[in-house]
């Protein structure tokens, strides 16, 4: 079974526009986690909110999470045709410490 | 080496064969996962251990699926029996911290094609 859901399932955009992506999960959590994923090969992290943060930024990475409504937000700003990936968010659970729940990914295509 | 090895990259076996994938993780990393990811889906959680102890095996999907990490450092993830529906992508990841509570550091993964 998997945590989160990530909304949309797929995001075409052209390159300088921005992407957004959600994820909605079910428990209580710990942090939430950001990867990406290119063409089938590993997963990358990118950035890590804990549950006591409401925003953070990395580079061009915007991260929200909002706990009352069970949800975060991805924000690629400027995107680029290197940013065409797969996109995750995974969950640690409070009650399931160590077990990393990842969502079923949100495909960005970044044409230029 | 400088990141998650896994091997073999690439297993086609028979059904009823069974099959073992070797995970190498990253020097001193604490903790290792492993995770079954099937195309077009996000990773599946198997298993997990801090060191030498396997912490959590609740995601191993039934009895066939074993997961050992005897010295704390490689991890084999031994399927028994092989079946069609084992024919996924298996991928190994490690932390240098316990329990998730950091990044995760992922290997490419080791794809199994049961026929």
């Amino acid at each position: 079974s998997q945590q989160g859901e990530e909304d949309p399932q797929a995001l075409s955009i052209q390159e300088g526009e921005n992407a957004t992506m959600n994820c909605s999960y079910k428990t209580s959590i710990n942090n939430l986690q950001w990867y990406r994923q290119n063409s089938g090969r590993g997963l990358v992290h990118l950035i890590l909110i804990r549950s006591n943060e409401r925003e953070k930024h990395s580079g061009r990475l915007r991260v929200t999470l909002d706990t009352s409504k069970k949800s975060s937000s991805l924000l690629i700003t400027a995107s680029r045709a290197a940013d065409t990936a797969s996109y995750f968010c995974a969950t640690l659970g409070t009650d399931s410490w160590g077990k990393l729940q990842f969502g079923a990914g949100t495909q960005v295509v970044v044409t230029p | 080496g400088a990141g998650v090895s896994q091997s073999p990259r690439y297993k086609v076996t028979k059904r009823g064969q069974d099959v073992a994938l070797r995970c190498d993780p990253i020097s001193g990393h604490v903790s290792l996962y492993w995770y079954r990811q099937a195309l077009g889906q996000g990773p599946e959680f198997l298993t997990y251990f801090n060191y030498e102890a396997q912490q959590d095996k609740s995601g191993l999907p039934n009895d066939r699926f074993s997961a050992e990490r005897p010295e704390g450092s490689i991890s084999t993830l031994t399927i028994q029996r092989t079946e069609q529906r084992d024919s996924a992508m298996y991928r190994c990841a490690s932390s240098p911290r316990q329990g998730s509570t950091g990044e995760l550091f992922f290997g490419e993964g080791s794809r199994l094609t049961v026929l």
